[in-house]
C-alpha cells in the first residue's frame, strides 16, 4: 500500500519567516494530495490540496508544490503567524480506492 | 453546524466491554470514512462507505470491529470486547463522492476512546 513520509518532524520558525514541509510517497498511482492542520484536541482541518494534473497551487499564504517524477510534494507557509502553530499532516490517495494514507505529521512552532 | 459530527466525544470503558460510536456526515455527502489516530501519529484508514455499501476495509479492522451505514446517512462503529490497544481517537470523515472535489474529505471532531 501507499507509504507517506514527512520531514522534518518538528520545525521552529520565527514569526514572519517561511516554513516548508516536505512529504514523499511511494505509490506512483497516487493522484490526490491534501494537507491537513490539526491543533491540539481538534479535528484535522483541510488547508489545501493538489491533484496530479497540477504542479503548484496557492491560497493566500499557503502553497503546495508537487513533483510527480520524484514522488514528493511540499507545503509552503509564508509570513508565518503564531496561529500557524499546529501539527500538519500530508496525505495521498489514489482515485478508485479513496483511502487517505497519512504521514506522521510535522509539529510547526512559530516563535513570536 | 453543517460539518461532520460525532458522538460521544469521549468514552471511557473497561476492557471487555462493547462500545458504539456514531458519525453524522455533511448533508448529501455520499462517502463516509472511519479512521483511527493514536498519539503522535497520523490518522489510519479503517473503512469506507459509498452510500450504504461498505466498499473497503483495512486489515486494521479486526473481527471485533463492525461498521454500518444502514440508510446511507449516519454511520456507527462498534467495537466488541474492547482491549487496551483499542484506546485511540476515532475519526469520521465524509466527502461528496461526485462532482468537483469528489474525494475531498472533511473530518469530524472525533471520539476519544480510553479502555481501562
Amino acid at each position: 500500500g501507499e507509504n507517506v513520509e514527512q520531514h522534518p518532524s518538528t520545525l521552529s520558525v520565527q514569526e514572519g519567516d517561511s516554513a516548508v514541509i516536505k512529504c514523499t510517497y511511494s505509490d506512483s498511482a497516487s493522484n490526490y494530495f491534501p494537507w491537513y492542520k490539526q491543533e491540539l484536541g481538534k479535528r484535522p482541518q483541510l488547508i489545501i490540496d493538489i491533484r496530479s494534473n497540477v504542479g503548484e497551487k496557492k491560497d493566500q499564504r499557503i502553497a503546495v508544490t508537487l513533483n510527480k517524477t520524484a514522488k514528493h510534494f511540499s507545503l509552503h507557509i509564508t509570513e508565518t503567524q503564531p496561529e500557524d502553530s499546529a501539527v500538519y499532516f500530508c496525505a495521498a490517495s489514489t482515485r478508485g480506492n479513496n483511502r487517505l494514507a497519512f504521514g506522521k505529521g510535522n509539529q510547526v512552532v512559530v516563535i513570536p | 453546524d453543517t460539518g461532520v459530527s460525532q458522538d460521544p466525544r469521549h468514552k471511557i470503558t473497561k476492557r471487555g466491554q462493547n462500545v458504539t460510536f456514531r458519525c453524522d456526515p455533511i448533508s448529501e455527502h455520499n462517502r463516509l470514512y472511519w479512521y483511527r489516530q493514536t498519539l503522535g501519529q497520523g490518522p489510519e484508514f479503517l473503512t469506507y462507505f459509498q452510500n450504504e455499501a461498505q466498499l473497503e476495509k483495512s486489515r486494521l479492522l479486526s473481527d471485533r470491529f463492525s461498521a454500518e451505514r444502514p440508510k446511507g446517512s449516519f454511520s456507527t462503529l462498534e467495537i466488541q470486547r474492547t482491549e487496551q490497544g483499542d484506546s485511540a481517537m476515532y475519526l469520521c470523515a465524509s466527502s461528496p463522492g461526485q462532482g468537483l472535489g469528489t474525494d475531498t474529505q472533511y473530518f469530524g471532531p472525533g471520539t476519544r476512546l480510553t479502555v481501562l
